[in-house]
């Protein structure tokens, strides 16, 4: 079975950091890509991050490009995310999710077949 | 702001059809990009209900069904019941990024 257990979250400053960590088991880690998603309070979901399965690929929303940083150690089958430079505008659930990416004849595609339960993130002074 | 657009509500009785439309552009659904489906319900992580634009993972109730045409992609629920009383959001593609669409609440009556 597969499980995705998300931690890291929590109440930081405007300005400040925080790292989120997600521990996954239940299949072969290193042969899948990884994202993150969030949600914000009441709103939808925001895709925020990839990561390919040897982590040699990266992938940001416009929103947080330059801000954020996505990592796994695939010694450990975990997924990471760094925050920095938080905003306000960043509080929200995050949730790391399996991320198969298949390939067709004229483009790849992506899709979250597995979910974490969500940290919460507070950006507030 | 998000490239996908949804109805943000819809609503039927049990046992009714209801459709959830998701309109994009040239550059995603349009653009030969898959479309996927999820189910949110309250309180709860969201959960895959349709990937590949028509394909159910094990566990899902052949009531839900998906499509694609164009530049848009639907998500059919038959035979409402109770239980799908959540919110629901498509997901494509655009210029290579991951996005999701605007996300609809379905209300059973």
């Amino acid at each position: 079975e597969v499980q995705l257990l998300e931690s890291g979250g929590g109440l930081v400053q405007p300005g400040g950091s925080l790292r989120l960590s997600c521990a996954a088991s239940g299949f072969t880690f290193s042969s899948y890509a990884m994202s993150w998603v969030r949600q914000a309070p009441g709103k939808g979901l925001e895709w925020v991050s990839a990561i390919s399965g040897s982590g040699g690929s990266t992938y940001y929303a416009d929103s947080v490009k330059g801000r954020f940083t996505i990592s796994r150690d695939n010694s450990k089958n975990t997924l990471y995310l760094q925050m920095n430079s938080l905003r306000a505008e960043d509080t929200a659930v995050y949730y790391c999710a399996k991320d198969p990416r298949y390939c067709s004849s004229t483009s790849c595609h992506g899709y979250f077949q597995h979910w974490g339960q969500g940290t919460l993130v507070t950006v507030s002074s | 702001q998000s490239v996908l657009t949804q109805p943000p509500s819809v609503s039927g009785a049990p046992g009714q059809r209801v459709t959830i439309s998701c309109t994009g552009s040239s550059s995603n659904i349009g653009a030969g990009y898959d479309v996927h489906w999820y189910q949110q319900l309250p309180g709860t992580a969201p959960k895959l209900l349709i990937y590949g634009n028509s394909n159910r993972p094990s566990g899902v109730p052949d009531r839900f069904s998906g499509s694609k045409s164009g530049t848009s992609a639907s998500l059919a629920i038959t035979g409402l019941q109770a239980e799908d009383e959540a919110d629901y959001y498509c997901q494509s593609y655009d210029s290579s990024l991951r996005v999701f669409g605007t996300g609809t609440k379905v209300t059973v009556l």
